[in-house]
């Protein structure tokens, strides 16, 4: 079974400060990993993906996240915030050798400070 | 290039009464998707088609929803009766090929049941 932790329901910063988003997964199998965001009245757009390459993942508007085996971990980071990135992120994971299902978190909601 | 096309946008309707959802998938796109997404939490999948292959349903409630994807295109998903417990936002998804590790999200149905 697969799953994901987002250990913050809801992540306040200011404008230009830096963006920690935490996300915990559990997989049985060599699991791919995302980071979806979602604006509101807006389709869910993907972020980046983790796919057993690198482990530290660039992703689009100066995202990144980095995985880490040891830790169960993909949190995802951005050096400074900016007013544009106020939206929902979700964690994702799948199975690479299962069922290629996706599992996503609950989301964590990023407030930007003026 | 166009995306995923959802309608309605917004639906309410009374409880016991049918509802129908459509998705037009991004061109060329053979895997579509439907996720139901509840109130503060992150997107499920129901069903999964490859073409008109309906291959992952095992979380489609089939007592009460059904979903079709005639010819391989665009698809329906139709709830009869509906429930107070079906409010949600209805997602619609699609990818090229098997891979489900970039999938593209239409805007969503918000559904309200009263």
């Amino acid at each position: 079974a697969q799953s994901v932790t987002q250990l913050d329901s809801h992540v306040s910063v200011s404008e230009g400060t830096p963006v920690l988003l935490r996300c915990n997964y559990s997989s049985s199998y060599s699991p791919s990993l995302f980071w979806y965001v979602q604006h509101p009245n807006k389709g869910l757009q993907l972020l980046l993906k983790y796919t057993s390459a690198a482990t530290l993942v660039k992703g689009i508007n100066g995202f990144e996240a980095e995985f880490k085996k040891s830790e169960t971990s993909f949190h995802l980071t951005k050096p400074s915030a900016h007013m544009s990135d106020a939206a929902e992120y979700f964690c994702v994971v799948s199975d690479f050798f299962g069922n290629e299902k996706l599992t996503f978190g609950t989301g964590t909601r990023l407030t930007i400070i003026p | 290039e166009a995306g995923v096309v959802q309608s309605p946008r917004y639906k309410i309707i009374e409880k016991k009464q049918p509802v129908a959802f459509w998705c037009n998938p991004i061109s060329g796109h053979n895997t579509l998707y439907w996720y139901r997404q509840n109130l503060g939490q992150g997107p499920e999948l129901l069903i999964r088609y490859e073409n008109e292959e309906a291959v992952d349903d095992s979380q489609l409630p089939k007592d009460r929803f059904s979903a079709e994807r005639l010819k391989g295109v665009d698809s329906t998903l139709k709830i009869q009766p509906a429930e107070l417990g079906d409010s949600a936002v209805y997602l619609c998804a699609s990818s090229f090929g098997r891979s489900s590790y970039e999938q593209y999200f239409g805007p969503g149905t918000r559904l309200t049941v009263t």
